[in-house]
């Protein structure tokens, strides 16, 4: 099974700043990665698809990078409603679609 | 509108059955991968179950393997999950969600629905 490791767990920030939150895949996924926005009590949300894709209607303030086997998301200026808890997602397989156990941005 | 809209969800004691649907509408439903994503009360994301558009592939995560069953009825849009031998852990938010390219089974979710919520308890 494909293991992916997120950090941070948590993170606190404010607005304005930069911040980034990684996954680690436990081997290679190619760039079968996505990162997703949930806030309390709604469903995810999806922000970026092969890795740095931006999905249709996300601020461009929102960017994806890999380096190997490590996927970096960026937020380049916190806005108010960017706090959530965000995950990343492997689905180079269909056997497993894995997801991060999740970063909590807070203020 | 693209949309997903889950139902059957509710409480049932351990060991019960119960089934959720998930009916689809504003897209060609029959090419698109349907997944089950589950989510414990203040946990993370787990991926459940796909079934695929055209060829009916389907994949089931280990914890519910033998117990759950997926299908789709592509004439009436709608992805089914039939969970049966429930447990305590079975507990959570159940989504339904679209993969992001038709004919694809492998992708990044694009939709999803609002979820249902199933609880096993005695």
């Amino acid at each position: 099974d494909i293991q992916m490791t997120q950090s941070p767990s948590s993170l606190s920030a404010s607005v304005g700043d930069r911040v980034t939150i990684t996954c680690r895949a436990s081997q290679g996924i190619s760039n079968s990665l996505a990162w997703y926005q949930q806030k309390p009590g709604r469903a995810p949300k999806l922000l970026l698809y092969s890795i740095s894709r931006l999905q249709s209607g996300v601020p461009s303030r929102f960017s994806g990078s890999a380096s190997g086997t490590d996927y970096t998301l960026t937020i380049s200026s916190l806005q108010p409603e960017d706090f959530a808890t965000y995950y990343c997602q492997q689905y180079s397989s269909p056997l497993l679609s894995t997801f991060g156990q999740g970063t909590k941005l807070e203020i | 509108e693209v949309q997903l809209v889950e139902s059957g969800g509710g409480l049932v004691k351990p060991g019960g059955s119960l089934r959720l649907s998930c009916a689809a509408s504003g897209f060609t439903f029959s090419s698109y991968t349907i997944n089950w994503v589950r989510q414990a009360p203040g946990m993370g994301l787990e991926w459940v179950s796909s079934v695929s558009g055209i060829n009916n592939y389907i994949y089931y995560a280990d914890s519910v393997k033998g117990r759950f069953t997926i299908s789709r009825d592509n004439a009436k849009n709608s992805v089914f999950l039939q969970m049966d031998s429930l447990r305590a852990e079975d507990t959570a938010v159940y989504y339904c969600a679209r993969v992001h390219r038709d004919g694809y089974l492998n992708d990044a979710f694009d939709i999803w629905g609002q979820g249902t919520m199933v609880t096993v308890s005695s």
